[in-house]
C-alpha cells in the first residue's frame, strides 16, 4: 500500500493564480482531510469529507475549494493565491472520526509570491 | 472555539534522561485523545489513541496517561535517545464523529 500520497511536493504560485493540490489513498478510507501547517501553530483543519460526495468546512476554509468524486481522491483548490496561504499543506485519512488514528501525506510546502 | 494547548512549546533533554510534557483539553464533552510524532522533513505518525478515563498507552521508551476528568495528558520518554528528537503533537475530539483539534506542539531535542 501507498498509504496517503500529495503532488505536488514543493510548489511556487504568484498572486492571483490558481492551482490543484492532489491527494490520494489506497486504504479505502472514508474520512479524509485537508490541514495547513503554520509556523508554531500545529495543523489546521482547511476542509474535511466523511466520503465521496459530502465535504465540510474546518477552522480555516477561506480561499480553498474541495471535491470528493471518489473514495481515494480528495483534491484541493486555491483560487486566487494569496501570500498568506503560503503554508504546507497536508492530506490525511483515517477509517473514522474521533477514535481512529490519522494516517498523513508527505505534504506540500507551497509559497505564493 | 475548543483550545488544545501543549507545553512546554519546546525542550532540550539530555541523552539517556527521561522527560515529560502536558496536553491539555476541555473536558466537556471529551470523546478522545491523540498523540502524534513529527521528525522534521517527515509527515506527522500516530503513537496513541486513547479514549477511557485512566487510560495508560506504551511503546518502547515513550508512554502517554490520560485524565478526562481534569483535561490532560502526560506523554513521557524514559531514557531519551537522539532519534526521539522531533515535535510531538496531540489532539482531541470532542464528540463521537467529530474531527481533531490539534494542539501547537512540543519541539523535542535530546542532545547526545
Amino acid at each position: 500500500n501507498a498509504g496517503v500520497t500529495q503532488t505536488p511536493k514543493f510548489r511556487i504560485l504568484k498572486i492571483g493564480q490558481s492551482m490543484t493540490l492532489q491527494c490520494a489513498q489506497d486504504m479505502n478510507h472514508n474520512y479524509m482531510y485537508w490541514y495547513r501547517q503554520d509556523p508554531g501553530m500545529g495543523l489546521k483543519l482547511i476542509y474535511y469529507s466523511v466520503g465521496a460526495g459530502i465535504t465540510d468546512k474546518g477552522e480555516v476554509p477561506n480561499g480553498y475549494n474541495v471535491s470528493r468524486s471518489t473514495t481515494e481522491d480528495f483534491p484541493l483548490r486555491l483560487e486566487l493565491a494569496a501570500p498568506s496561504q503560503t503554508s504546507v499543506y497536508f492530506c490525511a485519512s483515517s477509517y473514522s472520526q474521533g477514535d481512529n488514528e490519522q494516517f498523513f501525506g508527505p505534504g506540500t510546502r507551497l509559497t505564493v509570491l | 472555539i475548543l483550545n488544545v494547548e501543549q507545553s512546554p512549546q519546546s525542550l532540550h533533554v539530555q541523552e539517556g534522561d527521561s522527560t515529560n510534557f502536558t496536553c491539555s483539553f476541555p473536558s466537556s464533552n471529551f470523546y478522545a485523545l491523540h498523540w502524534y510524532r513529527w521528525e522534521t522533513a517527515k509527515s506527522p505518525e500516530a503513537l496513541f489513541v486513547m479514549t477511557l478515563n485512566g487510560d495508560e498507552k506504551k511503546k518502547g521508551r515513550i508512554s502517554a496517561t490520560l485524565n478526562t476528568k481534569e483535561g490532560y495528558s502526560y506523554l513521557y520518554i524514559k531514557g531519551s535517545q537522539p532519534e526521539d528528537s522531533a515535535t510531538y503533537l496531540c489532539a482531541s475530539a470532542f464528540a463521537a464523529g467529530n474531527k481533531l483539534t490539534f494542539g501547537g506542539g512540543t519541539r523535542v531535542l535530546v542532545k547526545p
